[in-house]
């Protein structure tokens, strides 16, 4: 069935590291990929979205390319701040799905 | 635009008590889904509906009921609490399928003791 995988955390770096959380997914056909972030005590909010195969998503200096090859959809960020410290959540949908599908999420703390 | 609200914000219930959490949005979305997501642990479909007077189950139904009779409004029923239904509960909706993504709510934070 369809899935996304996300590498497990906590990741813990230092403010101003490089950053990158890996996610595959199992699928068939082409979905639209995303991630979303949350920060505590808070709901999730989209980051970024890729619709097709080689698009790269980006926003807030976060980027994640939509690589069919290797069914793979990277988030990086060349220089991390505290303030990017939240759980962040790779996931997957259908042109016709009422649902997304979502990865366990990765929680990232970023140290001063 | 509010977006998607949700209330209360924070309630405690006594084991066999029974609740409404509330769940709004004014984006004139079709689409609408509950969560759980308890601590440390990623998001859990409940239920979930394409559209007004339409209801579907997800991955963890038991123990909650919903109804969709607007546009706007997804309310989540529990009947009979259980400890086991301790978590924090997000509603969300999205417009269509697709690449659509979905606009969450701030959650509602549930002890059941």
């Amino acid at each position: 069935g369809n899935s996304v995988t996300q590498m497990e955390g906590p990741v813990t770096l230092s403010e101003e590291a490089f950053l990158t959380i890996n996610c595959t997914y199992t699928a068939t056909g082409y979905p639209s990929l995303f991630w979303y972030v949350q920060y505590p005590g808070e709901g999730l909010q989209l980051l970024l979205k890729a619709t097709k195969a080689d698009d790269k998503g980006s926003n807030k200096g976060f980027e994640a390319t939509y690589r069919k090859e290797t069914t793979s959809f990277h988030l990086e960020k060349g220089s991390v701040q505290v303030s990017d410290s939240a759980v962040y959540f790779c996931a997957l949908r259908y042109s016709s799905a009422s649902k997304i599908i979502f990865g366990s999420g990765t929680r990232l703390s970023i140290r001063p | 635009n509010a977006g998607v609200t949700q209330t209360p914000k924070f309630r405690i219930l006594k084991i066999g008590q029974s609740m409404t959490l509330q769940c709004t949005q004014d984006m004139n979305h079709n689409y609408m889904y509950w969560y759980r997501q308890d601590p440390g642990m990623g998001l859990k479909l409940i239920y979930y509906s394409v559209g007004a007077g339409i209801t579907d189950k997800g991955e963890v139904p038991n123990g909650y009921n919903v109804s969709r009779s607007t546009t706007e409004d997804f309310p989540l029923r529990l009947e009979l609490a259980a400890p086991s239904q301790t978590s924090v509960y997000f509603c969300a909706s999205s417009p269509q399928a697709g690449e659509y993504e979905q606009y969450f709510g701030p959650g509602t934070r549930l002890t059941v003791t």
